[in-house]
């Protein structure tokens, strides 16, 4: 079964700073979809960034990238000049054959003024 | 696009009581998903389903707790009899054809006392 590990429960930084969310994953599979999911307090999942693995180029959205090292099996993601409402929690999570989406426990964000 | 529906948006209910959750997906969308998110236990898949059928529902905790689709716009998640342990946010999603991503419902917050 894949499983989705997220090391770091809490982070906090400056407004402004750069940020970088751990997540690594396990699977013996080699087509899938990695993830990136943001809840903020109002509890919506909001997808934040999506990275398929045959891609070897690093998915980037504005000022969300990610660093996908496939071979590692790790998908973290970088929150640049980071801002008040990057509070939030946020999920990796893993999908294989654009089925069921397995997520991580979650990093809580607090970006402070 | 209303975006994935659900209601209630929150409900109390006493042990014992049965309660519905509901979701509209989104129109198009053929696949539908059903997740609990604790503190504990964190996102956890319950349900899915592809065109109307149930394809995995290994997640579902118990026989008190049951998942349909009748058609492509609507999904009920029941739980009868409830206990205060089924306490937590259901969220339901439904997958679009052509990306993967999953796109998540507001959620509803079930209280049992």
């Amino acid at each position: 079964a894949q499983t989705v590990t997220q090391s770091q429960p809490e982070m906090s930084v400056q407004e402004a700073e750069t940020v970088t969310l751990s997540c690594t994953y396990d699977t013996s599979e080699s087509n899938y979809y990695l993830f990136w999911y943001k809840q903020p307090p109002s509890r919506q999942m909001i997808l934040v960034i999506r990275q398929e693995a045959y891609k070897q180029q690093n998915a980037t959205e504005n000022r969300f990238s990610v660093n996908f090292q496939k071979a590692a099996k790790s998908f973290s993601l970088k929150i640049s000049d980071s801002q008040l409402g990057d509070t939030a929690m946020y999920f990796c999570a893993f999908m294989q054959g654009a089925q069921k989406l397995v997520f991580g426990q979650g990093t809580r964000l607090t970006i402070n003024p | 696009d209303a975006g994935v529906i659900q209601s209630p948006r929150h409900e109390v209910t006493e042990m014992g009581q049965e309660v519905t959750l509901r979701c509209k997906p989104i129109s198009g969308h053929n696949s539908l998903f059903w997740y609990r998110q604790t503190m504990m236990r964190g996102l956890e898949l319950l349900i899915y389903f592809n065109n109307n059928v149930p394809i995995d529902d290994s997640g579902m905790p118990e026989d008190r707790f049951s998942a349909k689709m009748p058609n492509a716009s609507f999904s009920t998640l029941k739980i009868q009899p409830s206990e205060p342990r089924d306490s937590a946010v259901y969220f339901c999603a439904s997958q679009g054809r052509d990306t993967g991503e999953l796109f998540f419902g507001e959620g509803s917050r079930l209280t049992v006392l």
